[in-house]
């Protein structure tokens, strides 16, 4: 069976210093994954996907993620956080050559920027 | 412009009356998914279907009901049978290929109350 887990349900971080959201997941096969974002009252957006090669992937809005197979996990981190980045955030895994592509998502974490 | 549209944005229901939320889209996407979305507890998969008239369950499957006739519809039905229906309702849907595989677009949400 698929899970996420996303151990943390709030992030601080001020202004300019890096963050890191964390994710760690559970599949058979290999993973694809994923990271959302959600601002309030609004849908969620796609930020960046990781299915093969490089595991340093680079998103939208400056965002980027590690994957690392020998711990399942798939952070997400920024290297300078600014306060228009507080919103909720969700990590999301299907697995490879999955016919039936049954996405998962975690919990949420919701990441505040203070000023 | 090309996108997911759901409706309604607000609804109020009585308990033991069944509820239909629509879900279409303009993408030409074969997958379409419900989610559902709770505080605390992240998005959770209600049904997805991969190509018409084919659906499958997803982890809170009971108290729903879907169809999927056409490819561009995929409405989510809300069931008496649903002991907590009140919560925020997401439909997404993804196309194939290498980069849009597995990427999911999401609509802006229904918000279903139950009084």
């Amino acid at each position: 069976a698929q899970s996420v887990a996303q151990p943390e349900d709030q992030v601080n971080v001020a202004e300019g210093n890096p963050l890191t959201v964390k994710c760690t997941y559970s599949v058979s096969g290999n993973p694809y994954l994923f990271w959302y974002v959600q601002y309030p009252n609004r849908g969620l957006q796609f930020l960046l996907k990781y299915i093969t090669g490089d595991n340093l992937v680079k998103g939208s809005y400056g965002f980027e993620a590690e994957f690392n197979k020998s711990q399942t996990s798939f952070h997400l981190k920024k290297p300078s956080a600014l306060v228009s980045d507080s919103a909720l955030y969700f990590c999301a895994v299907t697995s490879w050559g999955s016919s039936a592509s049954k996405i998962i998502f975690g919990s949420g974490t919701r990441l505040s920027i203070r000023p | 412009d090309g996108g997911i549209t759901q409706s309604p944005k607000y609804l109020f229901r009585k308990e033991g009356q069944n509820v239909t939320l629509s879900c279409e889209q303009n993408l030409n996407h074969d997958a379409m998914y419900w989610y559902r979305q709770d505080p605390g507890q992240g998005l959770r998969l209600i049904y997805y279907s991969q190509i018409v008239n084919d659906f499958q369950k997803g982890d809170i499957a009971e108290g729903y009901s879907v169809s999927r006739e056409k490819k561009e519809s995929f409405p989510l039905t809300v069931t008496s049978a649903q002991k907590n229906p009140t919560a925020f309702y997401l439909c997404a849907s993804s196309g194939q290929g290498p980069s849009g595989a597995n990427v999911l677009t999401f609509g802006a949400g229904s918000r279903l109350t139950v009084l």
